[in-house]
């Protein structure tokens, strides 16, 4: 399979503990997007990388939230001192161009 | 990128065609209407866009009003599978804006 591949699918933690999700984009895609989806609502865009470059965070993604992509293929996503408010499903996906985004299964994160 | 608007849900007999509609009065000339969906438990799936013709490709077809104020995504002839949250976004498609906002999206459940 050649689609995006996120890692673990369901993670759950305790309050004030650090997480970290991986993001395996398309091989050829230099353009990787961060989602967060919370129960009911539309995916939310966390931040965007073109190659290893990170050109744009929303204001959702606080200081606990850090994104890396080293070398422009695998991404990371890393949340310090979690919180309750940061269970939902965290999206990858790649692309391309503009519009034409290919998703990842998601990781689920329970904070407990 | 201009604000959609879409029924929360909608129900469609399986082998009949699914209709699912969008309105976005307030579209920019140069701004494009995309067509996505999530399959539950799953990351979203790109589907269709269009700029102002009508576009058809093996998923489904885009109807796109000739004021460009609303827009149809027809799917043919529905299967269960295809039981989904479709989401209607309207964005510029050109590169360094790459950010996708999803709305809530309709419902749409596929009836045996």
């Amino acid at each position: 399979d050649t689609g995006v591949s996120q890692n673990p699918r369901h993670k759950i933690t305790k309050r004030g503990q650090n997480v970290t999700f991986r993001c395996d984009p398309i091989s050829e895609h230099n353009r990787l997007y961060w989602y967060r989806q919370t129960l009911g609502q539309g995916p939310e865009f966390l931040t965007y990388f073109q190659n290893e470059a990170q050109l744009e965070k929303s204001r959702l993604l606080s200081d606990r939230f850090s994104a890396e992509r080293p070398k422009g293929s695998f991404s990371t996503l890393e949340i310090q001192r979690t919180e309750q408010g940061d269970s939902a499903m965290y999206l990858c996906a790649s692309s391309l161009g503009p519009g034409v985004l290919f998703f990842g299964s998601g990781t689920q994160l329970s904070v407990l | 990128d201009a604000k959609t608007t879409q029924p929360p849900s909608m129900d469609c007999a399986e082998g009949r065609a699914a209709n699912l509609p969008c309105n976005h009065s307030t579209i920019s000339g140069n701004e494009y209407v995309y067509w996505y969906r999530q399959i539950h438990s799953q990351g979203p799936q790109y589907i269709i866009h269009g700029l102002k013709n009508n576009e058809t490709n093996e998923m489904a077809s885009l109807i796109i009003t000739e004021d460009r104020k609303s827009s149809t995504l027809i799917l043919p002839h529905a299967t269960l599978r295809d039981t989904a949250v479709y989401y209607c976004i309207v964005r510029v498609a050109n590169f360094g804006n790459e950010k996708l906002t999803f709305g809530t999206g309709t419902r749409l459940t596929i009836i045996p």
